[in-house]
């Protein structure tokens, strides 16, 4: 089966750093992405993995394990505006995304 | 041009009403896709459109009809839609719907469809 697990709701304050895990198990695999959702908007691409490591774009890190079924998104000098939801997506054959973590940027 | 563009935004209609959803790029992208997303839920795979073909049907109910006139049009036809399709609906593309050249899906902003 498909299987793509997020936390659902997470905290942070303005400036600081954050990590949003994501597993997933799916028959396949073919990258893993990971989306920006503001309320009422469409998803922005934020970054891509298909090999193990470390992908670095600014503000934002994302990382891969392949063995462990496991990334994460890292963000860094957290801004308000950084309030959204984030969707861990797996690409295999078709993009099959998580639940989404809702992040609640503090002043 | 970078976007995928959608109209109308917001669409209201009743449950005997027929309307469709438009959505377009120029990207040159050749796979283009339909989402639906209820609050607070992740986006749902409906279709699939590889080169102008439908390749992919999530075993959507017949009311839900795509087309694809060609490469940088897809429209969803819609006819005796039900209170609980309301949703926003997405539109995306990608270059290919395979292979390493694929690394992202764009999306459209979307049409809020409310059925009464």
């Amino acid at each position: 089966g498909q299987n793509i697990d997020q936390p659902t709701e997470m905290t942070a304050t303005e400036g600081a750093i954050v990590q949003i895990n994501c597993t997933y198990q799916t028959s396949g695999f073919n990258g893993l992405f990971w989306y920006q959702q503001h309320a009422g908007e469409a998803p922005t691409f934020l970054s891509y993995n298909v090999l193990d490591g470390l992908e670095e774009k600014g503000r934002f890190s994302s990382f891969l394990s392949r063995s462990k079924g496991y990334s994460y998104l890292l963000l860094k000098e957290l801004q308000m505006k950084d309030s959204a939801s984030y969707l861990c997506a797996v690409r295999d054959g078709r993009l099959i995304f998580g639940s989404g973590t809702r992040l609640l940027v503090r002043p | 041009d970078t976007e995928v563009t959608q109209t109308p935004k917001h669409l209201v209609m009743g449950m005997t009403n027929k309307k469709s959803l438009k959505c377009e790029q120029h990207m040159g992208h050749r796979a283009m896709y339909w989402y639906k997303q209820k609050a607070k839920k992740p986006p749902e795979l409906m279709f699939v459109y590889s080169y102008e073909k439908l390749s992919i049907n999530e075993s959507v109910p017949s009311r839900f009809s795509p087309e694809c006139p060609n490469s940088s049009l897809l429209n969803l036809h819609l006819h005796a839609l039900q209170p609980e399709d309301s949703a926003l609906y997405l539109c995306a593309s990608s270059q290919s719907p395979q292979g390493p050249e694929d690394n992202e899906q764009f999306f459209g902003p979307g049409t809020r469809l409310t059925v009464l």
